[in-house]
C-alpha cells in the first residue's frame, strides 16, 4: 500500500495565522492526492480535490498545491472555524490510504 | 436530495460479526461506487475498501482482507459491510461515503460499533 505521511500531527496556530500542513506519499501519485476537513463527532469534509482544485462551498483561504510525492495544504487567514483535523487522501492506488491526520488548535 | 442513511449502534462479543448496512437515495445507485472508512475512539480516519454497484465488484485493503465483505442490494439501493471475527480493536465509527472522481465525497452519518465482552 501507499503510505502516507503528514506533518505536523498538531498544530497551535490564531485566527489570522497563515498555516501550511505537508503530505508526503510514499512514492510518486500525480496529483491523486486530496485534503479533508473533520470536526469531533462529524464525517469527513472534502476541501481540496486533485492536489489543487477546491471543492465547491469551500472558502478560498483553503488552497492545495504539490505532485507526485509532496504535497501541502494551505489555509491563509485562519478563521475560528478552521480549528480542526485535517487528512490527506491518496486515490492514486485502487486501495486508498489516509495519512494520519494533523489536528489544528487554537494558540 | 442525495441521502446515506446507516444502520444503527451495535455492540458485539469478540469474534463475532457485524454487518453495517448504508441505504442510499435521491441519485442513480449504480452510478457511484461506495467507499468505506472507519475511524476508532481518538484515531484517524481508515480506509477499509470499495464497491461497484455495477456488478459488484470489490476492493479491500490488506488489513481486512479475509475479515471484510461489501456488498449491496440493487433492489434496495442499499449497500452492506460486514466484518467477521470482531476484536476490540475493531471499536470504531464505520461510514459509508459516495464516489466522487475516485475518492469519498457524500457520507452517510456514521455506525458505531463497540466490541466488548
Amino acid at each position: 500500500d501507499i503510505q502516507m505521511t503528514q506533518s505536523p500531527s498538531s498544530l497551535s496556530a490564531s485566527v489570522g495565522d497563515r498555516v501550511t500542513i505537508t503530505c508526503r506519499a510514499s512514492q510518486g501519485i500525480s496529483n491523486y492526492l486530496h485534503w479533508y476537513q473533520q470536526k469531533p463527532g462529524k464525517a469527513p469534509n472534502l476541501l481540496i480535490y486533485d492536489a489543487s482544485s477546491l471543492q465547491s462551498g469551500v472558502p478560498s483561504r483553503f488552497s492545495g498545491s504539490g505532485s507526485e510525492t509532496d504535497f501541502t495544504l494551505t489555509i491563509s487567514s485562519l478563521q475560528p472555524e478552521d480549528f480542526a483535523t485535517y487528512y490527506c487522501l491518496q486515490s492514486y492506488s485502487t486501495l486508498r490510504t489516509f495519512g494520519q491526520g494533523t489536528k489544528l488548535e487554537i494558540k | 436530495q442525495v441521502q446515506l442513511v446507516q444502520s444503527g449502534a451495535e455492540v458485539k462479543k469478540p469474534g463475532a460479526s457485524v454487518k453495517v448496512s448504508c441505504k442510499t437515495s435521491g441519485y442513480t445507485f449504480s452510478s457511484y461506487y461506495m467507499h468505506w472508512v472507519r475511524q476508532a475512539p481518538g484515531q484517524g480516519l481508515e480506509w477499509m475498501g470499495i464497491i461497484n454497484p455495477s456488478g459488484g465488484s470489490t476492493s479491500y485493503t490488506q488489513k481486512f482482507q479475509g475479515r471484510v465483505t461489501m456488498t449491496r442490494d440493487t433492489s434496495t439501493s442499499t449497500f452492506y459491510m460486514e466484518l467477521r471475527s470482531l476484536r476490540s480493536e475493531d471499536t470504531a465509527v464505520y461510514y459509508c461515503g459516495r464516489d466522487f472522481t475516485g475518492l469519498p465525497n457524500l457520507w452517510g452519518q456514521g455506525t458505531l460499533v463497540t466490541v466488548s465482552s
